[in-house]
C-alpha cells in the first residue's frame, strides 16, 4: 500500500502569513493527489484535486504543486477562516490513503 | 444540488454487524464511483473502500484493516450506497462518511461528502 506522510502535524501562523504543508508519498503517484479542509464536526471539503486544480469556489489563496512523491499545499495569505485541519489523499490505482493531517491554528 | 445522506449508524457490540446506507441525489448515481471514509474520535481520516460504477464493472477495493470484514455494494435503482460491516471491533468506532470517488472525465476525487453517521462498537 502507498503511505502518505504529511508535515508538519500542527502549525501556528498569523493572519497574512504564507503557509506551506508538505505531503510525501511512499511511491510515485504521478499527480493523483487531493487536498481537503476539515473543521471540527464537519465533513471534509475538497480544496484541490489532481495536485493543482482548485475545486469550484475555493479561494485563489490556496494552491497546490508537486508531482511523483512530493507535494505541497500553500495558503498565500492566511485568513481567520483557514483555521482547520488539512489532509492530503492519493488516489492512484485502487487505493486512497490519507495523510495524517495538519492542524493550522491562527496566532 | 448534490446530496449524500448517511444512515444506519448506532451502538453495536464487538463481533456484531451493522449496515450503513447512503442516499444520493442531484447527480447520475449509476455513473458515479463512490466510497466510504471513516474518522475515529479525535483522529484523522481513514479510507475504508470504494466501488466503481456498475458499467466499470462495479469493482470494489478496501483498506487492509477492513478487507474481509466490510462489504461495499450499491443499488443504482434506488440511488443508494451501502456498507455492510461484520465482525466489528472497538477500533471500528467512528464517524462514517459516504463520498463521491474518482470522476474520470475530470480526474477529480472526493468532491461531495455526506454529513456522516456515527458507529460505536462497545460492550
Amino acid at each position: 500500500d502507498i503511505q502518505m506522510t504529511q508535515s508538519p502535524s500542527t502549525l501556528s501562523a498569523s493572519v497574512g502569513d504564507r503557509v506551506t504543508i508538505t505531503c510525501r508519498a511512499s511511491h510515485n503517484i504521478y499527480n493523483w493527489l487531493a487536498w481537503y479542509q476539515q473543521t471540527p464536526g464537519k465533513a471534509p471539503k475538497l480544496l484541490i484535486y489532481k495536485t493543482s486544480i482548485l475545486d469550484s469556489g475555493v479561494p485563489s489563496r490556496f494552491s497546490g504543486s508537486g508531482s511523483g512523491t512530493e507535494f505541497t499545499l500553500t495558503i498565500s495569505s492566511l485568513q481567520p477562516d483557514d483555521s482547520s485541519t488539512y489532509y492530503c489523499q492519493h488516489y492512484y490505482a485502487a487505493s486512497r490513503t490519507f495523510g495524517q493531517g495538519t492542524k493550522v491554528e491562527i496566532k | 444540488e448534490v446530496q449524500l445522506v448517511e444512515s444506519g449508524g448506532g451502538l453495536v457490540k464487538p463481533g456484531g454487524s451493522l449496515r450503513l446506507s447512503c442516499a444520493a441525489s442531484g447527480f447520475t448515481f449509476s455513473n458515479a464511483w463512490m466510497g466510504w471514509v471513516r474518522q475515529s474520535p479525535g483522529r484523522g481520516l481513514e479510507w475504508v473502500g470504494r466501488i466503481t460504477s456498475t458499467p466499470d464493472p462495479g469493482t470494489t477495493d478496501y483498506a487492509a484493516l477492513v478487507k474481509d470484514r466490510f462489504i461495499i455494494s450499491r443499488d443504482d435503482s434506488k440511488n443508494r450506497l451501502y456498507l455492510q460491516m461484520n465482525s466489528l471491533k472497538p477500533e471500528d468506532t467512528g464517524v462514517y462518511y459516504c463520498s463521491t470517488d474518482w470522476e474520470g472525465n475530470r480526474g477529480r476525487q472526493g468532491a461531495h461528502w455526506g454529513q456522516g453517521t456515527l458507529v460505536t462498537v462497545s460492550s
